[in-house]
């Protein structure tokens, strides 16, 4: 499959945002999603962009997608303990099938 | 309780036995997943299946089996586990295929000796 890079930690402080970045390889992904994982948890969906779309917000979170560069991130504003997890980025291709990136664990320090 | 539940949650097996790891979801949605977690990979697709009877192959499907006869239950089988198929999976399941959310349980850790 096609290879969804993005680096593996970041660490912030309680109150700073965060921006959590990925690069797909596919050019024809209709979607592109921001998955969070828990600690023991499995993956929740945080938000999502259609392709034809340059900017989504959703109160603290805004994804911004550059399809030229392939790039996808993802900004939380007023990062906040609970927001500490793995973060995925995935990218729809037809097929039925999400390509999943290798997560960014988020460390939220006071 | 409705939703997506896995058992067992955890596993410790040895090296050549077969394991069943169940996914059972309660929305009736049709497309179901399996998914392995490892460090450094991200999220890697074993197999899906769009419905009853429905199955097809994904990215690393190498070494496991599922079956599909009820639209709520997609269990995945290890014929044969080595210790290479350690790892924590993910069931997941969606509405449809495209671009519906996958809704995931909660994973099965998988240890092979």
């Amino acid at each position: 499959g096609e290879d969804v890079e993005q680096s593996l930690f970041l660490s912030v402080r309680e109150g700073d945002s965060s921006v959590i970045n990925c690069t797909y390889t596919d050019s024809s992904s209709t979607y592109l999603y921001w998955y969070k994982q828990e600690p023991g948890a499995g993956l929740q969906l945080l938000t999502y962009i259609f392709s034809n779309m340059d900017m989504k917000q959703d109160q603290r979170l805004t994804v911004l997608l550059n399809k030229k560069d392939k790039h996808l991130s993802l900004r939380i504003a007023d990062t906040q303990t609970g927001d500490s997890a793995i973060y995925f980025c995935a990218e729809f291709i037809r097929g039925n099938k999400l390509t999943f990136g290798t997560g960014t664990q988020l460390k939220v320090e006071l | 309780d409705a939703g997506i539940t896995q058992s067992p949650r955890y596993k410790i097996t040895e090296t050549g036995r077969q394991v069943t790891l169940m996914c059972h979801q309660t929305w009736s949605h049709s497309y179901m997943f399996w998914y392995r977690q490892d460090l450094g990979h991200g999220l890697r697709l074993i197999y899906y299946s769009a419905a009853a009877d429905i199955t097809d192959k994904g990215e690393v499907p190498d070494g496991y089996v599922v079956s599909r006869s009820k639209t709520e239950n997609f269990p995945l089988t290890l014929e044969s586990a080595t210790r290479s198929q350690t790892s924590v999976y993910f069931c997941a399941s969606s509405l449809a295929g495209d671009e519906y959310e996958q809704y995931f349980g909660p994973g099965t850790r998988l240890t092979v000796t």
